[in-house]
């Protein structure tokens, strides 16, 4: 149980494009779900909070029109890299929090690599 | 300000010697400690969830143990696949569901 879906793995996008990457729970509804990047040997940096219905909560210097997240569904959220750049090539990971059970844990996606040229 | 600590950053085991893992953090109002084994190019497996102190979680040849400062990663007996990077992350009352993950350790275990 608790898993979570992320397509594509893998993206190569040149620049000045856009990229939509989906985060999808597969056997659980999740009211929030989270979107991180990852460098090289580096933690996970927070990027935004997306809840479901409402428009999402990104941390601070992360620009909201650039990474345009949409939590349309209890099962599914976007991520949409707007003209992306080189420096935008990153692991991005979804993780999602079960609406129910009161338990605070989040499952993590595969994580999505995306190389822009 | 809040911190979380993992210490080793890189840990070399022998096949079958045991050894732990340190994650101390300095929060306030702490809901929850998490326990995550990453792999390369992988996202975040989930292991453990400890809400309190002198709680212990056991999984096979982990063991997860939290104290009012810091939280340990007993391995015991590792064998090479339990070669990863083990994260720890914790959930404060101020946070909201956002987690603040610690820098990892890496594990290597070798045959």
């Amino acid at each position: 149980g608790a898993v979570v879906s992320q397509h594509p793995s893998w993206v190569i996008c040149k620049s000045g494009t856009s990229v939509k990457i989906e985060c999808r729970s597969l056997d659980f509804q999740a009211t929030t779900m989270f979107w991180y990047r990852q460098f090289p040997k580096q933690s996970l940096m927070l990027m935004a909070t997306s809840n479901e219905g409402s428009k999402a909560t990104y941390e601070q210097g992360v620009e909201k029109d650039k990474f345009l997240i949409n939590h349309a569904s209890l099962t599914l959220s976007t991520l949409t890299v707007t003209s992306a750049h080189p420096e935008d090539s990153s692991f991005y990971i979804c993780s999602a929090r079960p609406t129910s059970g009161g338990s605070y844990e989040q499952y993590f996606g595969p994580g999505t690599r995306l190389t822009v040229t | 300000e809040d911190q979380v600590t993992q210490s080793p950053e890189a840990l070399r085991l022998q096949e079958g010697e045991s050894s732990s893992l340190n994650c101390s953090y300095t929060v306030s109002g702490l809901r929850g400690l998490f326990w995550y084994r990453q792999d390369p190019g992988k996202g975040p497996e989930f292991l453990f969830t400890l809400y309190s102190a002198g709680e212990e979680k056991e999984k096979e040849r982990l063991k997860a143990t939290l104290t009012k400062k810091e939280s340990f990663l007993h391995i015991t007996a590792p064998k090479p696949e339990d070669s990863a990077t083990y994260l720890c992350a914790v959930q404060t009352a101020h946070t909201g569901n956002q987690f603040y993950f610690g820098t990892g350790t890496s594990l290597t275990v070798i045959p």
